[in-house]
């Protein structure tokens, strides 16, 4: 499959721990975005990488979210401390940095905090 | 980028055609229109996507407005796979900036048997 994957699929945290999630974009794509989806609602933009930089971040994104691309392949996003109001679907997405830059998404983490 | 208006739901019978609206009045010259759309507990999946002429593939037909204020999404023979949200995102395209997608609520297609 030379999709986008995520991992975990599922993740089911206490309040106050960290999380960790993975993606790992489709190989030939530089951009690379995360994205946040409560239920009911659509997907919120939280930050984007091109190669390893990282360009952009939503005022969503507190302090205490970290995301990281170290060698301009995979990335990971951390949530540290979380709270209720964490849980979500946690989306990726690759894109192509020529052309239309259609986006590509992964199946999603979902997380819960209990 | 522009903002999008779609009906919050709509059936469409199995096999016939599904034709989803999407008002985009702000919508600039230099502004694609991108329909995605999400199927339950899946990642949304890019479906098509157009700047001013009408654009089809295997997926669905792309039909936009002459003044470019408006566009529908075709699913020519609907099945019961296309239940799913569907989005429509205006976005701007340059190489740093306007880079994300902005998704709104969407339609909640259900294809009826």
């Amino acid at each position: 499959d030379t999709g986008v994957s995520q991992n975990p699929r599922h993740k089911i945290t206490k309040r106050g721990q960290n999380v960790t999630f993975r993606c790992d974009p489709i190989s030939e794509h530089n951009r690379l975005y995360w994205y946040r989806q409560t239920l009911g609602q659509g997907p919120e933009f939280l930050t984007y990488f091109q190669n390893e930089a990282q360009l952009e971040k939503s005022r969503l994104l507190s302090d205490r979210f970290s995301a990281e691309r170290p060698k301009g392949s995979f990335s990971t996003l951390e949530i540290q401390r979380t709270e209720q109001g964490d849980s979500a679907m946690y989306l990726c997405a690759s894109s192509p940095d020529r052309g239309t830059y259609e986006q590509y998404f992964g199946p999603g983490t979902r997380l819960t905090v209990t | 980028d522009a903002k999008t208006t779609q009906p919050t739901s709509m059936d469409c019978a199995e096999g016939r055609a599904a034709n989803l609206p999407c008002n985009h009045s702000t919508i600039s010259g230099n502004e694609y229109v991108y329909w995605y759309r999400q199927i339950h507990s899946q990642g949304p999946q890019y479906i098509i996507h157009g700047l001013k002429n009408n654009e089809t593939n295997e997926m669905a037909s792309l039909i936009i407005t002459e003044d470019r204020k408006s566009s529908t999404l075709i699913l020519p023979h609907a099945t019961l796979r296309d239940t799913a949200v569907y989005y429509c995102i205006v976005r701007g395209l340059s190489n740093f900036g306007n880079e994300k997608l902005t998704f709104g609520t969407g339609t909640r297609l259900t294809i009826i048997p």
